[in-house]
């Protein structure tokens, strides 16, 4: 089956800082969506991006298809962004694969 | 409009009982799923319903069943609960299979002693 690998694995930032989350996925796939875990468990959707970019704030994604990864940007990081963030892909057998995940920590 | 609502929220079971966790999608969406969060094992799909039938399963033994009902709710058990069992179980729904964008609730917590 398909291997989701997201990196970092941790992440620790002071406010105001940028950074990308990187997904590389071993196979072709039909849906990709990233998710920011809230710290009472609930997954909150940020893109559903299976290719292409997209914007939303001062978070975007892009995925590469062709390549096989995904990247999600954050500019100017808050604190309310501390969580972790998953990437799930799907290959069309509409079950989803997720990584696991990078915990991202802003201080301050 | 309503998001995806789980029942109950936090529950506690003993080794040997069973549980059943219900899920109800968002308003006309007709595609369910369950997903079993772990700190050793992460996300994992457990199985997705579509029209009241399973489409879907993930690799979990027979304890863990579900089943869809008319009005697109779900509800999973899993019976002879074991201490392993104890995670956060997740549900999503979507418009359809087609559709892929998943929508989760905030899911229940599952304790096992």
């Amino acid at each position: 089956g398909i291997q989701v690998e997201q990196s970092p694995p941790d992440l620790i930032l002071q406010e105001g800082a940028n950074s990308t989350l990187r997904c590389n996925f071993s196979d072709s796939v039909n849906n990709l969506q990233w998710f920011h875990q809230n710290p009472w468990g609930q997954l909150i959707n940020l893109f559903y991006i299976p290719s292409g970019t997209k914007q939303n704030g001062r978070l975007s994604a892009t995925t590469v298809a062709t390549e096989r990864y995904s990247l999600l940007y954050i500019s100017s990081s808050q604190t309310t962004d501390s969580g972790v963030y998953f990437c799930a892909v799907d290959s069309g057998t509409y079950k989803y694969i997720f990584g696991t995940g990078t915990r991202l920590k802003v201080l301050a | 409009k309503a998001g995806v609502t789980q029942t109950p929220r936090y529950l506690i079971k003993t080794r040997g009982q069973q549980v059943t966790l219900s899920c109800s999608p968002i308003s006309g969406h007709r595609s369910v799923s369950w997903y079993q969060q772990t700190p050793g094992q992460g996300l994992q799909f457990l199985f997705e319903y579509f029209s009241e039938t399973q489409r879907n399963k993930g690799n979990f033994p027979g304890r863990f069943s579900g089943r869809q009902f008319s009005n697109s709710r779900s509800e999973m058990n899993v019976s002879t609960l074991e201490l392993g069992d104890s995670a956060l179980y997740l549900c999503a729904s979507s418009p359809s299979p087609n559709t892929g964008e998943l929508f989760f609730g905030e899911g229940s917590r599952l304790t096992v002693l």
